[in-house]
């Protein structure tokens, strides 16, 4: 079945560091890779996506790339703050189904 | 409204109860989805909805679960004969179109005593 696999669990980073998420997919049809950060208790919020026509987008501080040959997509940040300290999941879709399978999240830490 | 909206943000209930969880999607958003989440892991897909009808229910884990959307808007999630394997946060979110970017609500969290 569909299946998203998401490394690493735990990220331990200096503020001001930067920190990568790395995510492969078995679905090869996926064709849209949505990020949501995640605060204890609170929603899931997205924070970028990008969709399988280009390879990489960047929102200030966060970008994200998709290799779809290797079917693996990635999170980048840049500058690392102590907000930015949450819950990161990724997520692999069909747009035309709707249907997200998610990571399993990764715990992000960073340390002032 | 402003976001997704849905009640109860707590509900305790005893093993073999019926319960009842709403939604109330993003003003406008024709695409609703129920997900699911236990501690530590990513939210799991239970069903979508396009307008009133159910285009996906492959993530329903069993017939003891069940999900309505009568109008096209409001959402209900229905559990019955809850089990204490059921206690998780349940997720509703919703989208302007199916591949839009889809925007979830606080969840409810379910604890089944």
């Amino acid at each position: 079945g569909e299946n998203v696999e998401q490394h690493p669990s735990t990220l331990s980073v200096q503020e001001g560091d930067s920190a990568v998420i790395k995510c492969t997919y078995s679905d090869s049809a996926s064709n849209y890779f949505p990020w949501y950060k995640q605060e204890l208790g609170k929603r899931p919020q997205l924070i970028i996506d990008i969709r399988s026509n280009v390879g990489e987008k960047k929102d200030q501080r966060i970008a994200v790339t998709l290799n779809k040959t290797a079917k693996h997509f990635s999170l980048h940040i840049t500058e690392t703050q102590p907000e930015d300290s949450a819950v990161y999941f990724c997520a692999a879709s069909r747009s035309n189904t709707g249907k997200l399978i998610f990571g399993q999240g990764t715990t992000l830490q960073v340390k002032p | 409204g402003a976001g997704v909206s849905q009640t109860p943000s707590n509900k305790v209930t005893e093993k073999g109860k019926y319960v009842e969880l709403r939604c109330d999607p993003i003003s406008g958003h024709t695409a609703l989805y129920w997900y699911r989440q236990s501690l530590g892991q990513g939210p799991e897909f239970l069903i979508y909805f396009q307008g009133t009808g159910a285009a996906d229910d492959s993530g329903l884990p069993n017939d003891r679960f069940f999900a309505v959307r009568p109008e096209g808007s409001v959402s209900t999630l229905k559990i019955q004969r809850t089990e204490r394997g059921d206690s998780a946060v349940y997720l509703c979110a919703s989208s302007s179109g199916v591949g839009n970017t889809i925007y979830f609500g606080e969840g409810s969290w379910l604890t089944v005593v």
